[in-house]
């Protein structure tokens, strides 16, 4: 089952805010984990949150997971331009941790 | 930290050929590599799990006449798509799970275009 359903699939904004991409999955995970994707390159390890923790930082980044409504929220703050790109969240289960992709939230940051 | 390279980044073949794609980890050995597919403005979606020195394990719907996969050492995993096709051209992205954590490492890509 596919675990990892961002939303919204696009936003934008200008440089200096802040962007907040929300991630639904279906079934119970042992993690959650974000990536980011310029256009036309692989992904790139953003942040990993596990189920029992509830916040998490790294940087500009701040990640939530609420198992109870089975969600997360990625937050950007004081955006730039170069973080322009599609972010996926995936979701990992059972004893494999392999990440199984939603979508993507496409982020665009206007200078 | 761990790296992940991916060659070739692109690729054209004609229909009918077979290409293939490599994928090294280059600073820590990968026992297990995962490699996905990509269509535009899509999700990736898992095709198979390549595991060093044993069969690959493909998902649901993957053809593993078509689709290859050799493990043949711990630093090095190849996905060849054989007798390729126009509907292959794609996204191919292959990742390892790296030490340390549990984050995944992924390939910079490979964008196949069959003519």
């Amino acid at each position: 089952s596919q675990q990892g359903e961002e939303d919204p699939q696009a936003l934008s904004i200008q440089e200096g805010e802040n962007a907040t991409m929300n991630c639904s999955y279906k079934t119970s995970i042992n993690n959650l984990q974000w990536y980011r994707q310029n256009s036309g390159r692989g992904l790139v390890h953003l942040i990993l949150i596990r189920s029992n923790e509830r916040e998490k930082h790294s940087g500009r980044l701040r990640v939530t997971l609420d198992t109870s409504k089975k969600s997360s929220s990625l937050l950007i703050t004081a955006s730039r331009a170069a973080d322009t790109a599609s972010y996926f969240c995936a979701g990992a289960s059972g004893g494999s941790y392999i990440p199984t992709f939603g979508r993507g939230t496409s982020l665009i940051v206007h200078p | 930290g761990a790296v992940v390279s991916q060659h070739p980044s692109r690729v054209i073949c004609k229909s009918g050929t077979s290409v293939k794609i490599e994928c090294r980890s280059l600073d820590f050995q990968a026992t297990t590599m995962f490699w996905y597919r990509q269509f535009p403005k899509q999700s990736l979606m898992l095709m198979a799990t390549s595991n060093e020195g044993s069969k690959a394990t493909y998902e649901q719907g993957v053809e593993k006449d078509k689709f290859l996969i050799n493990h043949a050492s711990l630093t090095l995993s190849t996905l060849t798509v054989t007798s390729a096709h126009p509907e292959d051209s794609s996204f191919y992205i292959c990742s390892a799970r790296g030490d340390g954590d549990y984050g995944y490492t992924f390939g910079s890509g490979t964008r196949l275009t069959v003519v």
